[in-house]
């Protein structure tokens, strides 16, 4: 039973370009989370999302950042116009209807240049 | 607004002894709480998780304790081994939020066994 998969690992992108990230939750997982961790800090929650629906993106930044979750394939968490800030590691996670507990993926590290 | 605190950046411990890793919380609408284990490089690893009904809970070498009057969890390893050695991830779920599993996450502890 394969893990919780996310590609690239790493993805460097120069100022005001997209980046695209790719989460692909483990077998039968219906919900997928992102967060977020900057350099020195602890993780922050992103967004929560279901087949097709957006639960909670109150963790989203109000510009640039979208997440999708579509009935097939991979959630993809897009930034557009990335600033140096943007840059970070960001993790997905995975849980099934009803349970609490949430599985990680091994994260992108996202580097702006 | 920091609503999970790990207060102690750094642990270091004798193999064979034990670690103690400490979280405290504010917000008393956290039912379900939750230990993750991080190496560098990679995601965080679930380890052990309670919920507030509860006051204890044991899987091997690891326990959890809650004390919800004083707002307060515990990790529990022991014996420690030098493989233990990672940051470790206390978190917290919102039973009233506008969506029930958010992962509010503390600080994290470098814990260091050394042989």
């Amino acid at each position: 039973n394969a893990g919780v998969m996310q590609n690239p690992r790493h993805l460097v992108r120069r100022r005001g370009q997209e980046a695209r990230l790719r989460c692909s939750p483990m077998k039968g997982h219906s919900h997928v989370y992102w967060y977020r961790q900057l350099p020195e800090e602890g993780l922050k929650f992103m967004v929560y999302l279901q087949k097709e629906n957006i639960i909670d993106e109150s963790g989203m930044p109000k510009e640039r950042f979208s997440a999708e979750f579509p009935k097939e394939g991979p959630s993809i968490l897009r930034i557009q116009q990335v600033v140096r800030g943007d840059s970070a590691a960001y993790f997905c996670a995975s849980s099934p209807p009803g349970g609490d507990t949430q599985y990680f993926g091994p994260g992108t590290r996202l580097t702006v240049l | 607004d920091q609503q999970v605190k790990q207060n102690s950046p750094s642990l270091s411990v004798q193999e064979g002894r034990i670690s103690i890793l400490n979280c405290d919380y504010t917000n008393s609408m956290f039912d379900y709480f939750l230990w993750y284990k991080k190496y560098p490089a990679e995601g965080p690893t679930f380890l052990i998780s309670i919920s507030s009904i509860k006051d204890k809970n044991e899987d091997g070498r690891f326990t959890v304790f809650l004390n919800k009057s004083a707002k307060h969890l515990s990790l529990h390893i022991v014996p420690s081994q030098p493989g233990d050695s990672a940051v470790y991830f206390c978190a917290a779920i919102d039973a009233g939020g506008t969506s029930y599993g958010k992962l509010t996450f503390g600080q994290g502890t470098i814990l260091t066994v050394h042989p």
